[in-house]
């Protein structure tokens, strides 16, 4: 069975500085997805980035990015130019490949402070 | 527009009174799940549908039902409510077809409490 862990339950970020947040994973497969997920007080769940496990390239999505780190099973979300709108819940989760089920890891919490 | 949509989105009730939470989706997805969040654990899945009259076990099945009648509809049924089930509830649909991106739409999410 797969496990995805969150280590850092909660940070906080200055509004325009950067945060990093970290995500490992346990695997036995070899091709399957990674994905960040933004839970906003609204409790929506917001699709903010995703990496396909056999494209080395990391994935961005404007001020988002990802450090995937395959050998490592290494998955950090790093947001630029934090915005206040940014705060929320974020969700590291794991899909095996063509599987469609989603394990998420605990979750962390991000404050933007203006 | 394409959506899941989730109802009631909240919920208080009593040990044992049963009920039910629906769930519907307008993208023809073949695949639909169920899950559960709670703080630190992040969300579990409870139960998953493959396509019409096809479901299994999550990873936290025990204390509820679901069905799958139609293709666009999913309910979550609690029998037997118990205060442990008292979570957020999340719906989600995708794609199996193998040509299509298998990215999960998310309901809204159901807030139940359990007294």
């Amino acid at each position: 069975a797969q496990t995805v862990t969150q280590s850092q339950p909660e940070m906080s970020v200055q509004e325009a500085e950067t945060v990093t947040l970290s995500c490992t994973y346990d695997t036995s497969e070899n091709n399957y997805y990674l994905f960040w997920y933004k839970q906003p007080p609204s409790r929506q769940m917001i699709l903010v980035i995703r990496q396909e496990a056999y494209k080395q390239q990391n994935a961005t999505e404007n001020r988002f990015s990802v450090n995937f780190q395959k050998a490592a099973k290494s998955f950090s979300l790093k947001i630029s130019d934090s915005q206040l709108g940014d705060t929320a819940m974020y969700f590291c989760a794991f899909m095996k490949h063509i599987f469609n089920k989603l394990t998420f890891g605990g979750g962390t919490r991000v404050l933007v402070k203006p | 527009e394409a959506q899941v949509t989730q109802n009631p989105r909240y919920l208080i009730t009593v040990t044992g009174k049963k009920l039910t939470v629906t769930c519907s989706q307008n993208m023809n997805h073949e695949y639909m799940s169920w899950y559960r969040q709670d703080p630190g654990l992040g969300l579990r899945q409870i139960y998953y549908s493959m396509n019409v009259e096809v479901t299994d076990k999550g990873d936290v099945p025990e204390g509820y039902k679901v069905s799958r009648k139609e293709k666009r509809n999913f309910p979550l049924i609690l029998e037997s409510p118990s205060p442990n089930q008292t979570s957020l509830y999340f719906c989600a649909s995708s794609s199996l077809l193998r040509d299509r991106d298998h990215e999960q739409f998310f309901g809204p999410g159901t807030r139940l409490t359990v007294l």
